[in-house]
């Protein structure tokens, strides 16, 4: 069975900090893909990464970053400078053979 | 390009009545997913298809729910009859098969918010 876990409910700054998130997984499968998803206030579903289980590389995207590290099964992200237009929560997932298993998603509030 | 097109986006109906969700997937897309949202389970899966065939129903609660695919840029999400506790944001979610399987990301539609009074 694959399992996705977001440990931190919600987490709050203040505009221009940095804030990490933290997203741990089990699956027994070999190759297997992650992903972070972002839903602002507005509700859609905002497609931000993939990753591959044999693909360790850190990525970079502008304020966004994202630490990948099998040997813990972790999947965490990192927004550099925090916006308050980044507010909205972020869902890890992990997905083999198509089928989608979502954490349960942690609330960025970014205070001004 | 247009993306994942859901209808209606919100949908207020009394309990027993016969709800239908509309999704028109991205086109060239051969794998649609249904998902429901819910403050107390999350985002499930309840149902996909693969060129218009439901490849896994498990998640599909009980038969009240079913789901079509009648061709390649429509499916629908229907329950029969609809009780207060489907209450939640049901998503649609296409993405198509190149590379590995499940290595694509999954676009989403804006979904639609049910509320069964």
């Amino acid at each position: 069975a694959q399992k996705v876990t977001q440990a931190q409910t919600e987490i709050s700054v203040v505009e221009k900090e940095d804030v990490t998130l933290d997203c741990v997984y089990e699956t027994r499968d070999t190759t297997y893909y992650l992903f972070w998803y972002k839903q602002p206030p507005s509700g859609e579903l905002v497609f931000l990464i993939r990753r591959n289980s044999f693909d360790e590389q850190n990525e970079i995207s502008g304020r966004y970053s994202w630490n990948f590290q099998k040997s813990t099964s972790s999947f965490n992200f990192t927004i550099t400078a925090s916006q308050v237009v980044d507010s909205a929560v972020y869902f890890c997932a992990l997905a083999n053979d198509y089928k989608l298993s979502f954490g349960a998603g942690t609330t960025v509030t970014v205070r001004a | 390009d247009a993306g994942v097109i859901q209808s209606p986006r919100h949908e207020v109906t009394e309990m027993g009545q016969e709800v239908t969700l509309r999704c028109k997937p991205i086109s060239g897309h051969d794998y649609l997913f249904w998902y429901r949202q819910t403050m107390m389970r999350g985002l499930e899966l309840l149902i996909y298809f693969n060129n218009n065939v439901p490849i896994d129903d498990s998640g599909m609660p009980e038969d009240r729910f079913s789901a079509k695919m009648p061709n390649a840029s429509f499916s629908t999400l229907k329950i029969q009859p609809s009780e207060p506790r489907d209450s939640a944001v049901y998503f649609c979610a296409s993405t198509d098969s190149e590379g590995y399987s499940g290595n694509q990301p999954q676009h989403f539609g804006d979904g639609t918010r049910l509320s069964i009074l």
